[in-house]
């Protein structure tokens, strides 16, 4: 099944403590990004990578990091979480194409204490 | 700049009454694509919609349909006899080129929430 993976699916951490969440997607897609979903302000992008090895900053990236070493995996760091980055976090995907449709992950709900 | 605009926050109807979901976006290219995604209360988001700018017709899927007007830059989306399975928040999204950078920027609206009250 196609499918984008994110863990952990649900996390309450503690500021200052150093978290990864992980996005694995199956469909040898190019395009990997991720969103952060609040209130009132719909999905901003963070992050997202055109291919391995290419990342870039999208619209609110302070405060995290990515890496794209391999294709299928996009992995959303947060060095040092504060209660600001409290949110429900989504990975996609999506063929090269920016023509074409995102795939989501079922998202990750971040709460830092 | 790039914008997506829902100006309704929050909609209720009771079921089987029609409903529209207004998005206004701004964008300076000429070529362009928009999206209709689904959230509904279990969380995932599903894609409902693609259509390009050069495309106007209007399209129809089942209870579904999309009307697209590049004169007021708007592509609304109405959902005709409303069912309770349709309660959602639901996004509206441009996508466009930019070749500054060679890569595409996808913009979100802030969503509205469709409560369908049996």
């Amino acid at each position: 099944e196609a499918q984008v993976t994110q863990n952990p699916r649900y996390l309450i951490t503690v500021t200052g403590k150093k978290l990864t969440v992980t996005c694995s997607q199956n469909m040898n897609h190019e395009y990997m990004s991720w969103y952060r979903q609040d209130p009132g302000l719909g999905l901003r992008q963070i992050y997202y990578s055109m291919n391995v090895e290419v990342t870039d900053k999208g619209d609110v990236p302070e405060g995290y990091k990515v890496s794209r070493k391999e294709k299928r995996n996009f992995p959303l760091i947060l060095e040092s979480p504060s209660p600001n980055q409290t949110s429900l976090y989504f990975c996609a995907s999506r063929a090269g194409q920016w023509t074409g449709e995102l795939f989501f992950g079922e998202g990750s709900r971040l709460t830092v204490l | 700049a790039q914008k997506v605009t829902q100006a309704q926050t929050e909609i209720s109807v009771v079921e089987k009454e029609d409903v529209t979901l207004d998005c206004v976006y701004e964008t300076r290219d000429t070529t362009y694509y928009l999206f209709w995604y689904k959230q509904p209360p279990s969380g995932e988001l599903v894609f409902l919609i693609r259509r390009n700018s050069f495309d106007e017709q209007n399209e129809i899927s089942g209870r579904y349909s999309w009307n697209f007007q590049k004169s007021t830059s708007s592509f609304n989306f109405t959902i005709t006899a409303s069912q309770v399975v349709d309660s959602a928040v639901y996004f509206c999204a441009l996508s466009e080129f930019l070749l500054k950078t060679s890569y595409d920027k996808v913009i979100f609206g802030p969503g509205t929430s469709l409560s369908v009250i049996p």
